[in-house]
C-alpha cells in the first residue's frame, strides 16, 4: 500500500518534553514537507526538504527540528522551545521539489497527526 | 514574499446554487497555483491545478494574471462539495491560503 505514513497519530506530551513525529513515504518522491494546521489559519509551512541531506525553514520553523537522511523519511521534532505545540501536523512530499517549473507538482499529504501538551 | 490570501473563511449556499471560492496570491515570478480539497474525514487532496486546465467534480480555475487571482467555480453546488478548500502557491516551496469551509444546504 503506497503512501505517506505518519505516526503516531495521535500523541500527548508534557511540557519541557522533546517529540518527534515520524512521516515515510514510499512514493520515491525527492521533496517532502511539514505544515501545521490550526483552525483558521489554514495549512503553515515548517520545514522542507527538497533532496537527502538538505532541509529549509518556513514560515514557522521556531521550535522545530528535522533531518532528512534517508529518502522516504522526514521525522519532525517538536522541542520545548515551541510556545504553543498544540495542533494538527500534517506531512507531505511531492515527486519533485515545489517550483520546478510548471512540473504540474502535486502534494500528497498524509493523515496527520495531533500533537497535545498537557 | 509569496502569499496565498483566501479572504472568506466560511461560505454556505444552497444545492444548486452557483459556488466561487476565492484566492488571491502575491508572487513575482509565474505562479503555479493548486486548489486542494479536505473532506470530512479524508485526507487533504488535489483538486485541480492551472496548468491542466481540467473540469475536476464540475469545479473550474481560471487563472487572472492581471488581477493575480485563481478562483474557484462551480456552476451548481452539490451537498458533497461541502468540504475544506485550500488554495496554493507553488515557488520555492508550497504555500497555502488560510482555507475556506465551504457548505451546501439542501
Amino acid at each position: 500500500d503506497g503512501g505517506i505514513t505518519q505516526s503516531p497519530k495521535y500523541l500527548f506530551r508534557k511540557e519541557g518534553q522533546n517529540v518527534t513525529l515520524s512521516c515515510e513515504q514510499n512514493l520515491n518522491h525527492d521533496a517532502m514537507y511539514w505544515y501545521r494546521q490550526d483552525p483558521g489559519q489554514g495549512l503553515r509551512l515548517i520545514y522542507y526538504s527538497q533532496i537527502v541531506n538538505d532541509f529549509q525553514k518556513g514560515d514557522i520553523a521556531e521550535g522545530y527540528s528535522v533531518s532528512r537522511e534517508k529518502k522516504e523519511s522526514f521525522p519532525l521534532t517538536v522541542t520545548s522551545a515551541q510556545k504553543n505545540p498544540t495542533a494538527f501536523y500534517l506531512c507531505a512530499s511531492s515527486i519533485k521539489p515545489a517550483g520546478f517549473p510548471f512540473s504540474g507538482n502535486t502534494i500528497y499529504f498524509g493523515e496527520g497527526s495531533w500533537l497535545t501538551v498537557v | 514574499a509569496q502569499r496565498v490570501t483566501q479572504p472568506e473563511k466560511l461560505l454556505s449556499v444552497f444545492k444548486g446554487a452557483p459556488v466561487e471560492l476565492k484566492c488571491n496570491y502575491s508572487y513575482s515570478g509565474s505562479p503555479e497555483l493548486f486548489w486542494y480539497v479536505q473532506y470530512s474525514r479524508q485526507r487533504l487532496q488535489l483538486l485541480l491545478r492551472h496548468i491542466s486546465r481540467e473540469s475536476i467534480k464540475g469545479f473550474t480555475a481560471d487563472l487572472n494574471k492581471g488581477e493575480t487571482s485563481f478562483h474557484l467555480k462551480k456552476p451548481f453546488a452539490q451537498e458533497e462539495d461541502s468540504a475544506m478548500y485550500y488554495c496554493a502557491l507553488s515557488s520555492n516551496d508550497m504555500r497555502f491560503g488560510a482555507g475556506t469551509r465551504l457548505t451546501v444546504k439542501p
